[in-house]
C-alpha cells in the first residue's frame, strides 16, 4: 500500500524559504499525480500546485505561482516543494497527497495524504 | 473559484443517531464534489468522491448524496470515533476548493 513520508518541521525568518519534501512508497511513483496543499489557522484547506512526475512539469494556484515551486525525482520517489518569500501568516501545516480522478471528471481529488509537515514562521 | 459553504459549523449528536451534513456550492459543481474526514491531530482522509461513491476501505455508514449546487453528507448510527471535522471539496473548476468545514461532537 503507497504510503506518504513528509520531512520534519521547520522553524523560519520572515522573507526565507522553506522546503518540505514528500517520498512515496510502491511503484506507480512516475505514473501518479501528487498535490501540495496546507491548512492554515482561519484558512482552512488550500490546494497550492500539483506534479505528474512522468511529465514534469507543475502547476500552480494562481495565489501561490510566484512564490512556489514544485519538483518530482523519480529515482528516490520524492516530491518537493519549496515556499519562497515566507510571511507569518504561512505558518501553517503543508500536506502532500496522491490525486485521484475519476474519467469524465476534470479535477483532481485528494485519495491518499501524508502526515503533514508543521512550517512556522518566526522573527 | 467556486465557494462552498458548509453547515452547520457545529453539530452535537448522540451515539446510535443519524447525522446530515450540508455542502452547497457557489455554481454548479455537477457530481465532482468529494468528502474528507479530519480527526484532531491527523491528516484528512477521503471518504467519498464523485458525490456518492465510497472510498476504499469507507464503512457503509456513510453516505453521499446531491449534484448541481446541494449536496449531503449522511452519518448513520454515529459511533464515537465519528468525531471530526468533515470537509468538502469541488473538483469540477479549477483550482480546486474546500468547504470551511462541520464538526460533528458526540
Amino acid at each position: 500500500q503507497v504510503q506518504l513520508m513528509q520531512s520534519g518541521a521547520e522553524v523560519k525568518k520572515p522573507g526565507s524559504s522553506v522546503k518540505v519534501s514528500c517520498q512515496a512508497s510502491g511503484d506507480s511513483f512516475n505514473t501518479d499525480s501528487f498535490s501540495w496543499l496546507r491548512q492554515a489557522p482561519g484558512h482552512g484547506l488550500e490546494w497550492m500546485g500539483g506534479i505528474i512526475p512522468f511529465y514534469g512539469t507543475p502547476s500552480y494556484s494562481q495565489k501561490f505561482q510566484d512564490r512556489v515551486t514544485i519538483t518530482a525525482d523519480g529515482a528516490s520517489s520524492t516530491v518537493s516543494m519549496d515556499l519562497s518569500g515566507l510571511r507569518f501568516d504561512d505558518t501553517a501545516l503543508y500536506y502532500c497527497a496522491r490525486d485521484g480522478f475519476v474519467t469524465g471528471q476534470i479535477g483532481r481529488f485528494f485519495e491518499l495524504w501524508g502526515r503533514g509537515t508543521l512550517v512556522s514562521v518566526s522573527s | 473559484e467556486i465557494v462552498l459553504t458548509q453547515s452547520p459549523v457545529t453539530l452535537s449528536v448522540s451515539p446510535g443517531e443519524s447525522a446530515a451534513l450540508s455542502c452547497r456550492a457557489s455554481q454548479s459543481v455537477s457530481s465532482s464534489l468529494a468528502w474528507y474526514q479530519q480527526k484532531p491531530g491527523q491528516a484528512p482522509r477521503l471518504l467519498i468522491y464523485s458525490a456518492s461513491t465510497r472510498a476504499t476501505g469507507v464503512p457503509a455508514r456513510f453516505s453521499g448524496s446531491g449534484s448541481g449546487t446541494d449536496f449531503t453528507l449522511t452519518i448513520s448510527s454515529l459511533q464515537s470515533e465519528d468525531c471530526a471535522i468533515y470537509y468538502c471539496q469541488q473538483y469540477s473548476d479549477w483550482p480546486e476548493t474546500f468547504g470551511q468545514g462541520t464538526k460533528v461532537e458526540i
